[in-house]
């Protein structure tokens, strides 16, 4: 079975403080993409992974093809990050994304 | 500011109503996506164009009907919808269907 699970589903955290999403993934899933959405909707991609690591700014985004598993860190976090985070896995052979069911993210200041 | 962008951003409709929701981006991309979204869900997927065909229809109703005029633009017609439609749906963009998408702000619907 395609799937993609997140861990936690709720997150609070004070400002500052460094901040880590889990996901695992099923075989099958050749690249996994990480999103934010604020709320009132709309979604933006953060990155797409399939090996490593990237980082834009203060978000780091790691991969482990072997464990199938990836995590999402926010450096010194803001109250301006508090947001949804879902991890999305791009299915090989259908190319459709499977969604996690998101980490519901707040910053406190 | 997001590059794909969608109107209108609210709507409400009758259930006999007609309506369609649009979609454009103008990034050259081939590959545009519509997806319906319930609160506190992760988005479904519906539809997906690929070089301005049909490639994907997730079993979706048809009182939703995608259309895609040309590369740039991304149609849902909507008609006789039920209560239970209600909902955000996004419209997201892609250079091809492999690649990252990016997503629009949302129409958020609500059928009365």
């Amino acid at each position: 079975k395609n799937e993609v699970e997140q861990s936690p589903q709720n997150l609070t955290a004070q400002e500052g403080e460094f901040i880590t999403i889990n996901c695992s993934y099923s075989v099958g899933i050749s690249a996994l993409h990480w999103l934010q959405q604020h709320p009132g909707g709309g979604i933006v991609s953060l990155f797409m992974l399939s090996s490593g690591k990237k980082k834009h700014g203060r978000l780091i985004a790691t991969i482990n093809i072997q464990e199938k598993h990836s995590s999402l860190h926010i450096t010194a976090s803001h109250p301006r990050d508090s947001a949804v985070y879902i991890c999305a896995g791009f299915l090989w052979d259908t190319d459709k994304l499977i969604f996690g069911t998101g980490t519901r993210l707040q910053v406190f200041p | 500011d997001t590059e794909v962008t969608q109107t209108p951003k609210h709507l409400v409709m009758g259930m006999t109503n007609k309506k369609s929701l649009k979609c454009e981006q103008h990034m050259g991309h081939r590959a545009m996506y519509w997806y319906k979204q319930k609160a506190k869900k992760p988005p479904e997927l519906m539809f997906v164009y690929s070089y301005e065909k049909l490639s994907i229809n997730e079993s979706v109703p048809s009182r939703f009907s995608p259309e895609c005029p040309n590369s740039s633009l991304l149609n849902l017609h909507l008609h006789a919808l039920q209560p239970e439609d209600s909902a955000l749906y996004l419209c997201a963009s892609s250079s091809h269907r492999n690649q990252p998408q990016h997503f629009g702000d949302g129409t958020r619907l609500s059928i009365l």
